[in-house]
């Protein structure tokens, strides 16, 4: 099946800093990627939907200018948390559908754990 | 927007009994109805999926059912094992590029 990767799996950075997260699609395009949040023992939640050449579509509450969303080709996406706080402490999962399988599925990333210091 | 909610929160079974997980969905626009596994520090694994035009859908020991009019679906599993342990996920979404909400999620133990 189709493979998504994240990279880093882990990082740590100091309060202030930026951070960039990037996510991969291995084995197929990508012209839509999406974004998730998820914190310790509660849910998925949808952060934004990345499509390749355009800008990031952003779910409400969201600030855009913080979590800064680019998605230049068909098998790369990059967030990055600009200014990251202990709040943004979380787990950061991208998603994406391979529309060349002709299914509704869509493939996760194994997730990136960020912790601000 | 499309909500999604999952109930229960927590469920523990014994060893080879069934469990039953319930969701339901609030925007009649939504069409797929996947299933995630997801086991601690790791990324959410499709374990099940339904298309709204499919009633049921059994796949070994899983088995998913949707009644669209209720706006209902549930996730069975059967003859549960210590390796089914796991926080479940049920979602849904309106098409095969769009996004995907999830339920709260259910945090299933197998008791031995």
């Amino acid at each position: 099946g189709a493979v998504v990767s994240q990279h880093p799996s882990w990082v740590i950075c100091k309060s202030g800093t930026s951070v960039k997260i990037e996510c991969r699609s291995l084995d197929f395009q990508a012209t839509t990627m999406f974004w998730y949040r998820q914190f310790p023992k509660q849910s998925l939640m949808l952060m934004a939907t990345s499509n390749e050449g355009s800008k990031a579509t952003y779910e409400q509450g969201v600030e855009k200018d913080k979590f800064l969303i680019n998605h230049a080709s068909l098998t790369l996406s990059t967030l990055t948390v600009t200014s990251a706080h202990p709040e943004d402490s979380s787990f950061y999962i991208c998603s994406a559908p391979d529309r060349g399988q002709g299914t509704y599925e869509q493939y996760f990333g194994p997730g990136t754990r960020l912790t601000v210091t | 927007g499309e909500n999604v909610e999952q109930h229960p929160s927590t469920l523990s079974v014994q060893e080879g009994d069934s469990a039953v997980i319930k969701c339901t969905y609030s925007d009649s626009a939504s069409n797929y109805f996947p299933w995630y596994k997801q086991e601690l520090g790791k990324g959410p694994q499709l374990i099940i999926d339904i298309r709204s035009n499919v009633g049921e859908k059994k796949d070994q020991r899983i088995a998913v059912t949707l009644n669209k009019t209720a706006k209902h679906f549930s996730l069975h599993i059967t003859e549960t094992q210590p390796e089914d342990s796991a926080v479940y996920f049920c979602a849904a979404s309106k098409g095969r590029d769009d996004k995907i909400i999830f339920g709260k999620g259910t945090r299933l133990h197998i008791l031995p």
